[in-house]
């Protein structure tokens, strides 16, 4: 399977504390996508991040990708509550679709 | 504020009862994708259109499911006779198309929680 497999499948912090997951694939990509799902939500989109790249942000979020490693890493900082969700990468491997891993599930702990 | 609509966001419905699922994806973007999402499986790609055209339904059981796109501004994704197995999460997601170089971001519709009997 070309699923991604995100690690870990859960995780709680406390707020404020970053919360780190990582996204694990099989074949070489175009690009690597992060998605968020709330609690009975549709996904929402987060960053892409293209294989010739090494780190993206945007807010508080930063997004790793280690090509030679085939894997990801998606940091949030300085957490909140609203950050609980799931978290979902994304893989393109240029055949025009994404495949989406298992998800992490975060919980912020106020 | 544009977003991707579905309808119905729940239907519950027994055993041997078509379903039938809609999808509006946001306005000028030409590819529209149908997932189904459950805990045993996570999310599964069941098929997607370009331009109204269907590029690949590989993902779909093709003797129950189908998919079209009767015009630019709907998509339809039905299931007959429907099965217990086929409770899920339902979404449709619609995108602008793979930009060169740049990848395609997907933006998804609130769901269609579908439970059958």
């Amino acid at each position: 399977s070309q699923q991604g497999e995100e690690d870990p499948q859960a995780l709680s912090i406390q707020e404020g504390e970053n919360a780190t997951m990582n996204c694990s694939y099989k074949t070489s990509i175009n690009n690597l996508q992060w998605y968020r799902q709330n609690s009975g939500r549709g996904l929402v989109h987060l960053i892409l991040i293209r294989s010739n790249e090494r780190e993206k942000h945007s807010g508080r979020l930063r997004v790793t990708l280690d090509t030679s490693k085939k894997s990801s890493s998606l940091l949030i900082t300085a957490s909140r509550a609203a950050d609980t969700a799931s978290y979902f990468c994304a893989t393109d491997f240029g055949n025009e679709k994404l495949t989406f891993g298992t998800g992490t599930r975060l919980t912020i702990i106020p | 504020d544009a977003r991707v609509t579905q309808t119905p966001r729940h239907k519950v419905t027994e055993m041997g009862q078509e379903v039938t699922m809609r999808c509006q994806p946001i306005l000028g973007h030409n590819t529209v994708f149908w997932y189904r999402q459950t805990m045993m499986q996570g999310l599964e790609l069941l098929a997607y259109f370009r331009n109204r055209a269907p590029l690949d339904d590989s993902g779909m059981p093709k003797d129950r499911f189908s998919a079209e796109m009767p015009d630019a501004t709907l998509a339809t994704l039905k299931i007959q006779p429907s099965e217990p197995r086929d409770s899920a999460v339902y979404f449709c997601a619609s995108g602008l198309g793979p930009r060169l170089g740049i990848g395609e971001t997907q933006y998804f519709g609130p769901g269609t929680r579908l439970l059958v009997l």
